[in-house]
């Protein structure tokens, strides 16, 4: 059962650009995650923003989160070639399992 | 270091043969997941376990065992019956559950069908 679908699919921008990621998701959560992944390695946390939350920032990263519409966008700012990589989103389902969207893959040219 | 160690990190299986990846971790974390991602694709949930000697079925369990003998290994065995399974297989750990938590993953393992 996937939750979150992540848009766009891919996303190319230049270096210093910013990049935004979109993510929806079909059902209440508990907290909404996001997570990076470099090509054929495992994913890697990046930050976690609870449902009675709005927006939090971290670093050059900004995520929100809009319940009434079941959608979250993640902002990377000033983006450098080091930022390309696949960006997941994740659903907590009040307790067990952690539910992935397919994931925004993100090319940032030098 | 803490962490979580998956083994091998490639591994051929033969057409009808049984193979078994490792997955160890030494976050005293009660939850471990193993995750099955195609090539350009999300992650999908083969099984679960949230505490010692008991697991769920994932989305896509047909063709996978598990075991959980011990809170610290999760090893997953593609049967024969799994009929597709080149993947690239990810496990993971969380303390308890999902609810607040975050999740921390293995560095993958490449299955490929020869």
């Amino acid at each position: 059962s996937q939750q979150g679908e992540e848009d766009p699919q891919a996303l190319s921008i230049q270096e210093g650009e910013n990049a935004t990621m979109n993510c929806s998701y079909k059902t209440s959560i508990n907290n909404l995650q996001w997570y990076r992944q470099n090509s054929g390695r495992g994913l890697v946390h990046l930050i976690l923003i609870r449902s009675n939350e709005r927006e939090k920032h971290s670093g050059r990263l900004r995520v929100t989160l809009d319940t009434s519409k079941k959608s979250s966008s993640l902002l990377i700012t000033a983006s450098r070639a080091a930022d390309t990589a696949s960006y997941f989103c994740a659903t907590d389902d009040y307790g067990q399992n952690f539910v992935f969207g397919p994931g925004t893959r993100l090319s940032v040219l030098p | 270091d803490g962490g979580i160690t998956q083994s091998p990190k490639y591994l051929f299986r033969k057409e009808g043969q049984n193979v078994t990846l490792s997955c160890e971790q030494n976050l005293n974390h009660d939850a471990m997941y193993w995750y099955r991602q195609d090539p350009g694709q999300g992650l999908r949930l083969i099984y679960y376990s949230q505490i010692v000697n008991d697991f769920q079925k994932g989305d896509i369990a047909e063709g996978y065992s598990v075991s959980r003998e011990k809170k610290e290994s999760f090893p997953l065995t593609v049967t024969s019956a799994q009929k597709n399974p080149t993947a690239f297989y990810l496990c993971a750990s969380s303390p308890r559950g999902s609810s607040g938590n975050t999740i921390y993953f293995g560095e993958g393992s490449w299955l490929t069908v020869v």
